[in-house]
């Protein structure tokens, strides 16, 4: 039961370059979201998806896309590589059908920008 | 503002004893719910327990419970005969239906690093 992975788990970018972390949930999850972590600052919500088709910002959004092709799989898409955007980089899904609110989270991407 | 509280930075706990972590939430909604998340060393981010606003009982999932007292908008994470295993960083997050609506967004507090000692 591989719940939500995520990969690459490290990576290393020179400012200005592009790449896409990986996310996927095999639960059938309609909901799917990234949040980065910081020292200090819990974590915060960068985009989410309703559904396959349906993104939407959240709370700290610039600087990255995403979008959702599958019911599976949310990628992030850093277009240009900034040091503040070293970070975790964690993705999370839940269902959206009956009462159970738990966001399950995968491993994580630590993400480091020079 | 939505805001959750975790005051204390890092415990200390003593292997086999019980130990509670402090969360005070900040919010107008009638509707919402508390999480406590696990973080050990290696990252990730593990659920351990959720309480609903409107649950009438205390949620409970083996050695953990969460002491949710509405009137005081606290919601502490009891730990019971805590194992070395346990030493990682708590979160306590909250989602309401006002700040989270549709994008069920969670707000975590800062965190409390347990370390379990032998």
């Amino acid at each position: 039961n591989a719940g939500v992975t995520q990969t690459p788990k490290f990576q290393v970018l020179k400012t200005g370059q592009s790449m896409t972390l990986q996310c996927a949930q095999d639960m059938n999850h309609e909901y799917m979201s990234w949040y980065r972590q910081d020292p200090g600052m819990g974590l915060r919500l960068i985009h989410y998806s309703v559904g396959a088709g349906i993104t939407d910002q959240g709370e700290v959004p610039n600087g990255y896309n995403v979008s959702r092709s599958t019911t599976e799989d949310f990628p992030l898409r850093l277009l240009s590589a900034a040091p503040s955007q070293t970070s975790v980089y964690f993705c999370a899904s839940r269902t959206l059908a009956g009462a159970d609110e738990t966001q399950y989270f995968g491993p994580g991407t630590r993400l480091l920008v020079l | 503002a939505q805001k959750i509280t975790q005051t204390q930075p890092g415990m200390f706990v003593q292997e086999k004893e019980a130990v509670t972590l402090d969360c005070t939430y900040d919010t107008s909604d009638p509707s919402y719910g508390l999480f406590w998340y696990k973080q050990p060393s290696s990252g990730e981010m593990i659920f351990l327990i959720y309480q609903g606003s409107y649950d009438q009982q205390n949620a409970t999932e083996g050695r953990y419970s969460l002491n949710f007292q509405k009137a005081r908008k606290s919601a502490n994470l009891v730990i019971s005969a805590s194992q070395l295993g346990d030493s990682a960083m708590y979160f306590c997050a909250m989602r309401d239906a006002l700040l989270g609506g549709a994008t069920n967004k969670l707000i975590f507090g800062t965190g409390t690093l347990l370390a379990v000692q032998p």
